[in-house]
Parts: structure tokens; C-alpha cells; sequence
């Protein structure tokens, strides 16, 4: 069965700091990969997503990750974090043959102003 | 334009109580999706839609749960027998379709309804 992993649970930066949030999946197959971030108080919004091509993928609010199939890994980074960026974030990962996702156990970043 | 509603946006029941919960999905999404998040978990897949039929249920967790999109659009969650177990923090989804197709499968969620059985 399809498996997702996030290293780190919680994570505490100072503002202007870099972040890289962890994420490996267990499939050997094609894959989509996708971040999600909850704000505290909202429901969960896209960040950004993989489906093919360039395995660097920028997303939205300065993110981008990068898919290493030999990893089987699509860590999130952000050159200088915000504290407006203090939320939670979520790896998931579905096939292009199903819709369901499975989804990590997420990262709680916490950025000191 | 209008994202995922969903309604209640909160429910309190007792155990062993029956609760209905609402999906309506953006205008124009063929495949919705439910998903149970508890408390510090990453949200877990129950059952998904393409159109009316149910595509994929093998997350539903036993028999009490139940879900239908009888016209392809809304849809409802159905708990029958509540336990306290079932407290969490139900989620629904739509896309495009459900399988992609570059960016078609891409979901978007809902607000959620947060259930507390008591």
C-alpha cells in the first residue's frame, strides 16, 4: 500500500530563515505529488503539485519543490520563510489511475517574527 | 468564484446517534471525495465520486458509514450508530476528474464539518 512520510512534525524558525520540509512516498510507479498548507483557522489550499515534466515545480507565496524519483522524495523548500507563514503542511501522493490521495501526517512550521 | 461548502460547519451528537454531512462541491467538478483528518493526522481518504457512482469506497472505515451523490453534484456523508471514535474533522474535495489529466485531478477542500460525538 501507498505510504507518505514527513520527517519533521514540527518545525521552529526565525523569520528570513530557509526551510525544507521532508517528504518521501512508497510507490515504485508513475505518481502525483502535491503539498497542501492549512492556516490556522482555514481549510487546506494547494501550494503546489507535480504531475510530470520538470521535476522542479514552483508553487504559490515563494515555495517550490523538487520531485527526486530515485528518492522517491518531494521536499518543500522556501529560500527566506515568513511569519505569515506559520501553518501546517501536508505531503500527499496519488496515481494517475485513482483519485484517492494519501496524505502525510504533516508538518506544523512555526516562524518566530 | 464559490469553492467547497460544506454544512454543518460543527456537529455535536450523542453516541449512538444518526448524522447526515454535506458536500457541495465547485461548480463543474465531476469527482468529489470525502476525508477524515484527527486531531495532529494528515487527512484520510474514505470514498470518492466520478459523477454518481462511488469509484473507489475502501476507506470507509465499516457499514456504518455510508455516502451518495444521487445527481452528481452534492453529496452526503451518512454515520449511522455514532461512536466516539468517529470525532474528527470530516473533509470533502472536488476536481475536475478524478483521474488525471494534467491539472484535472488537482483537489480542492472544504472547510470541513468537525463532529463530536459525545
Amino acid at each position: 500500500a501507498q505510504s507518505v512520510s514527513q520527517h519533521n512534525h514540527h518545525v521552529i524558525l526565525s523569520e528570513a530563515a530557509s526551510l525544507e520540509l521532508g517528504c518521501n512516498y512508497s510507490y515504485g510507479g508513475t505518481v502525483n505529488l502535491f503539498w497542501y498548507v492549512q492556516y490556522p483557522g482555514q481549510h487546506l489550499q494547494l501550494l503546489l503539485k507535480y504531475f510530470s515534466g520538470d521535476p522542479l515545480v514552483k508553487g504559490i507565496k515563494g515555495f517550490e519543490a523538487e520531485f527526486i524519483k530515485s528518492k522517491f522524495s518531494f521536499n518543500l523548500r522556501k529560500p527566506s520563510v515568513q511569519w505569515s507563514d506559520t501553518a501546517e503542511y501536508f505531503c500527499a501522493v496519488n496515481t494517475p489511475n485513482t483519485g484517492k490521495l494519501i496524505f502525510g501526517q504533516g508538518t506544523t512550521l512555526q516562524v518566530k517574527p | 468564484g464559490a469553492g467547497v461548502s460544506q454544512t454543518p460547519s460543527n456537529k455535536v451528537t450523542e453516541k449512538g446517534k444518526y448524522v447526515e454531512l454535506r458536500c457541495d462541491p465547485i461548480s463543474g467538478h465531476t469527482a468529489l471525495y470525502w476525508y477524515r483528518q484527527s486531531l495532529g493526522q494528515g487527512p484520510e481518504f474514505l470514498i470518492y465520486f466520478q459523477g454518481t457512482g462511488a469509484a473507489d469506497d475502501s476507506g470507509l472505515p465499516n457499514d456504518r458509514f455510508f455516502a451518495v451523490r444521487p445527481e452528481g453534484s452534492v453529496s452526503t456523508l451518512k454515520i449511522q450508530r455514532t461512536e466516539r471514535g468517529d470525532s474528527a474533522v470530516y473533509l470533502c474535495a472536488s476536481s475536475l476528474r478524478a483521474t488525471s489529466g494534467r491539472g484535472s485531478g488537482t483537489q480542492y477542500f472544504g472547510p470541513g464539518t468537525r463532529l463530536l460525538v459525545l
